[in-house]
């Protein structure tokens, strides 16, 4: 079956500017994660949807990163006036359930962001 | 809170020989455990996690991993290197919720043939 899928693979904007990445998890997977890899780190935790509502958004770094899951599946990250900062590869993972008890997690591939 | 060590970026081994990939995690409660894999250009990919019960665990590809709680660690071996265990390695720590996860800065595994 299809696994998480990302687009776009690859985003090049430029400073200030907005962006919008996506995530289509598993079909059937309520648990969805956002994670930034910056370049020679592991990944970092963003934020964590169970279902449509925001379960933890604790690992956002401030007001410019914002994330919506409307009907449950299909999320997207958004980031408002980008910084050369932003520039990392963006990960999705999604997972049966979320909460209590764990369920593997499965990845996409990513969006690498570039702000210029 | 949780925190993942993982000592050493870069390992090098001949193929046929010992993989060893060490992770030590902080934890104030009992932690869930993983590694996970990312090969060139894919998703990571879950190796093996640990969770309770048995402290030694199996994972996919000939790996496994020991919890060793009274040395806070969570090495990975495989006892006989494949070329095509050239990747990226991260090891993880969650609490019991599983709501968030704690990635290592990863270690770049390569095998010389």
């Amino acid at each position: 079956g299809a696994g998480v899928s990302q687009t776009p693979s690859n985003k090049v904007t430029e400073k200030g500017k907005y962006v919008e990445l996506r995530c289509d998890p598993i079909s059937g997977h309520t648990a969805l994660y956002w994670y930034r890899q910056s370049l020679g780190q592991g990944p970092e935790f963003l934020i964590y949807f169970q279902g449509t509502g925001a379960a933890d958004d604790s690992g956002l770094p401030n007001d410019r990163f914002f994330a919506v899951r409307p009907e449950g599946s299909v999320s997207t990250l958004k980031i408002q006036r980008t910084e050369r900062g932003d520039s990392a590869v963006y990960l999705c993972a999604s997972s049966l359930t979320g909460g209590r008890g764990i369920n593997e997690q499965f990845f996409g591939p990513g969006t690498r962001l570039t702000v210029l | 809170a949780q925190s993942v060590t993982q000592l050493g970026s870069h390992v090098s081994v001949s193929e046929g020989a010992l993989v060893l990939l060490r992770c030590n995690y902080s934890s104030s409660v009992p932690p869930y455990l993983f590694w996970y894999v990312q090969y060139p250009n894919q998703g990571l990919q879950l190796l093996l996690k640990y969770t309770t019960g048995a402290t030694l665990v199996k994972g996919i590809n000939g790996f496994e991993a020991e919890f060793k709680k009274s040395e806070t660690s969570f090495h990975l071996t495989k006892p006989s290197a494949h070329m095509s265990d050239a990747a990226e390695y991260f090891c993880a720590v969650s609490d019991q919720t599983g709501n968030q996860f704690y990635f290592g800065t990863g270690t770049s595994l390569t095998v010389i043939p």
